[in-house]
């Protein structure tokens, strides 16, 4: 059952054009949402992150918008540089039963064409 | 303040040996947590550590796998009688409260 989904597994982008990573979700529970980057041989570094009660957030380069209707957020970024090509990851948190934890989606790896 | 830090950053092991990953977090960061990704797949929750505590493990293998979180010391991911299958990597991340994690490098256990 794979609650959060990333549909494309990859995006490539010309350099300064607009990159839009995609992220469904099914658990209506989920009340905060993350999107990490990572590099090959390197642990994911946090990019942003939205709470469920807005729709969205921005910061620098990047925003995030989240359709809760939809279930369904987007990461944008623009300008887009070639040193973010990586794999993007989308993150739901939930806390339940005082646990709290993040759920994946499977990544979009993104390239950025100079 | 340095991150998360993770060692060894490789780890080979054969069939039926004992695999320890350590994990320190970051100064000030109490809660643990530990993700296993596979190949072209994403992170999956493994165990939810504070210390002195396991909060949830529900993403741990019911058998061979162990976490603990010492008072003193870094959080230990243990895999007894490891099997080709458990080759992945295997991240920490921590974080002060709730919401943001921030992760290690990862240590990237190969079964032979």
């Amino acid at each position: 059952d794979q609650q959060v989904k990333q549909n494309s597994p990859s995006l490539s982008v010309q350099e300064g054009r607009i990159s839009i990573l995609n992220c469904d979700y099914t658990n209506s529970m989920f009340d905060y949402f993350l999107w990490y980057k990572k590099y090959p041989a390197e642990g994911p570094t946090f990019l942003i992150s939205i709470s469920s009660i807005k729709d969205k957030n921005e910061d620098g380069r990047f925003t995030v918008f989240l359709n809760k209707s939809a279930k369904h957020l987007s990461l944008h970024i623009v300008p887009s540089q070639p040193g973010d090509s990586a794999v993007y990851f989308c993150a739901a948190s939930v806390v339940m039963d005082s646990s709290y934890k993040l759920i994946f989606g499977s990544g979009t790896r993104l390239l950025v064409r100079p | 303040n340095a991150g998360v830090m993770q060692n060894p950053r490789h780890l080979v092991r054969r069939r039926g040996q004992e695999a320890r990953l350590r994990c320190s977090p970051m100064k000030g960061h109490s809660h643990v947590y530990w993700y296993r990704q596979l190949p072209e797949e994403g992170l999956k929750f493994m165990v939810y550590l504070q210390k002195e505590n396991i909060i949830d493990e529900s993403g741990m293998p019911k058998e061979r796998f162990s976490a603990e979180f010492p008072k003193e010391g870094p959080s230990i991911l243990r895999i007894q009688q490891v099997v080709r299958g458990d080759s992945a990597a295997y991240f920490c991340a921590s974080s002060p409260l709730n919401y943001e994690q921030y992760f290690g490098p990862g240590t990237r256990l190969t079964v032979t």
